[in-house]
């Protein structure tokens, strides 16, 4: 089974601050990795996901992660945040084979909070 | 958009009475999740399909049942609401291409059980 570990329940910070989300996975299998953002009162959406290739990835926002597979961590980084960032981030996983229904296994989240 | 609704989309609800939750796609997508959402906990899956009539458990399924009669609805029932299943329900699509694929989720539904 794969497990997903939010470091940071909640992280507050200042408008135009660089930021960053630590997610680290645990998984016997390859898994893929995403990060989910939801807004006050609405579903999920994607922020970005890594498949393959190079480890950093770029996603919606000026949102970008590291996948390191030798610390099995996916940190979200940016460098420069404003108030409409505000908002809970996701990390998860899907097993990348074998009959997994291509579920998703989430973390607890991240509050992120940008303060003016 | 991933053309997916839930309904209702808030309810209130008393202890013991039976519950259902409607989640409506219109791609004809194979896969559908239910999660509920709880402060410290994340989204747990609480039941998924994988086509007509195919559904599995997840992680939390004690207390839910689902059912899938056509494609495009995946409905989730709570046979007696307790209040600990007071959360936020949503409705999740994968278009069935691989574990790589993006889920889409639902607006939610917010759930009072008193």
């Amino acid at each position: 089974a794969q497990s997903v570990t939010q470091l940071d329940s909640q992280v507050p910070v200042f408008e135009e601050a660089p930021v960053e989300l630590r997610c680290n996975y645990s998984s016997s299998v390859s898994v893929y990795l995403f990060w989910y953002v939801q807004y006050p009162n609405q579903g999920l959406q994607l922020l970005l996901k890594y498949l393959s290739g190079s480890t950093l990835v770029k996603g919606i926002n000026g949102f970008e992660a590291e996948f390191n597979k030798s610390q099995t961590s996916f940190h979200l980084r940016k460098p420069s945040v404003h108030i409409s960032d505000t908002a809970e981030y996701f990390c998860a996983v899907s097993v990348t084979s074998g009959g997994s229904n291509y579920k998703l296994t989430f973390g607890k989240g991240t509050l992120l909070t940008v303060n003016p | 958009d991933a053309g997916i609704t839930q309904s209702p989309r808030h309810k209130v609800t008393e202890t013991g009475t039976p519950v259902t939750l409607r989640c409506h796609q219109t791609e004809n997508h194979r896969y559908m999740y239910w999660y509920r959402q709880d402060p410290g906990h994340g989204l747990r899956l609480i039941h998924y399909s994988y086509g007509v009539k195919d559904t599995d458990k997840g992680e939390v399924s004690d207390g839910y049942s689902v059912s899938r009669s056509k494609t495009e609805d995946f409905l989730l029932t709570l046979e007696s609401a307790t209040s600990s299943q007071t959360s936020v329900y949503f409705c999740a699509i994968n278009p069935g291409q691989g574990p790589q694929e993006t889920q889409y989720f639902g607006p939610g539904t917010r759930l009072l059980v008193l």
